[in-house]
């Protein structure tokens, strides 16, 4: 299995500053056939479930405000937020989906500062 | 827009067999290009994909969990549903249905996701 490990587990920003998140796999998920990234982040609210906000490292889902940002290749990914907003306190989850079975981060939990 | 909502009992004794069910509403289950997934998530803790089925009536399940999960299809009714069977303490968890688009890959719908709590 793919090993997702995303730094740091928590997180404390202030409003309007930027917060960024890592993710690690233990083997590479660039597919060289078409140079895409089986990397996918999602955030998840207390009592909801995780919605998906970017796809193949760094595509944004529709509907999702263009502060969230992905970025990285191969093994090493980044979420972005820009300027935080009350409304992003979340835990946010990266996952691989290069290969089954399909795996996720362990979460990093982000508050305000 | 597709939308999913699991049902079942929340309380499940241990060695017994845990099912749920997922009802697919915005299209059909039947429809080409979608994969429906079950995902776990234990209190307080991160995410498990336990395993999909497709179209063809394919499925593929995680390696941790194969020997105890059957995901199934209902076309008449617009379901798939998940079958784990010796159920123990560990299988505690608040499972949800999701759906793939165009390949196995990222979930782009979810339910809302139910308890199901493994006690005597």
């Amino acid at each position: 299995d793919i090993v997702m490990t995303q730094s740091p587990d928590s997180l404390a920003v202030s409003l309007g500053e930027r917060a960024t998140i890592k993710c690690k796999s233990s083997q590479s998920v660039l597919y060289s056939s078409n140079n895409k990234n089986y990397l996918a982040w999602y955030q998840q609210k207390p009592g909801q479930p995780p919605k998906l906000l970017i796809y193949w490292a760094s595509t944004r889902e529709s509907g999702v405000p263009d502060r969230f940002s992905g970025s990285g290749s191969g093994t090493d990914f980044t979420l972005t937020i820009s300027s935080l907003q009350a409304e992003d306190v979340a835990v946010f989850y990266c996952q691989q989906y290069y290969s089954d079975p399909s795996t996720f981060g362990q979460g990093t939990k982000l508050e305000i500062k | 827009q597709v939308q999913l909502q699991e049902s079942g009992p929340g309380l499940v004794k241990p060695s017994q067999t845990l099912s749920l069910t997922c009802s697919v509403s915005g299209d059909s289950i039947s429809s080409g290009g979608y994969y429906w997934s079950w995902i776990r998530q234990p209190a307080g803790k991160g995410l498990e994909w336990i395993g999909r089925i497709y179209l063809s009536g394919g499925t593929n399940y995680n390696p941790s969990l194969k020997s105890r999960v059957t995901i199934s299809v209902d076309t008449s009714k617009n379901q798939f549903s998940l079958k784990v069977t010796s159920v123990t303490a560990a299988d505690t968890a608040v499972y949800y249905c999701a759906s793939e688009w165009g390949a196995p890959g990222f979930f782009s719908y979810w339910g809302q996701g139910t308890l199901v709590i493994v006690s005597s």
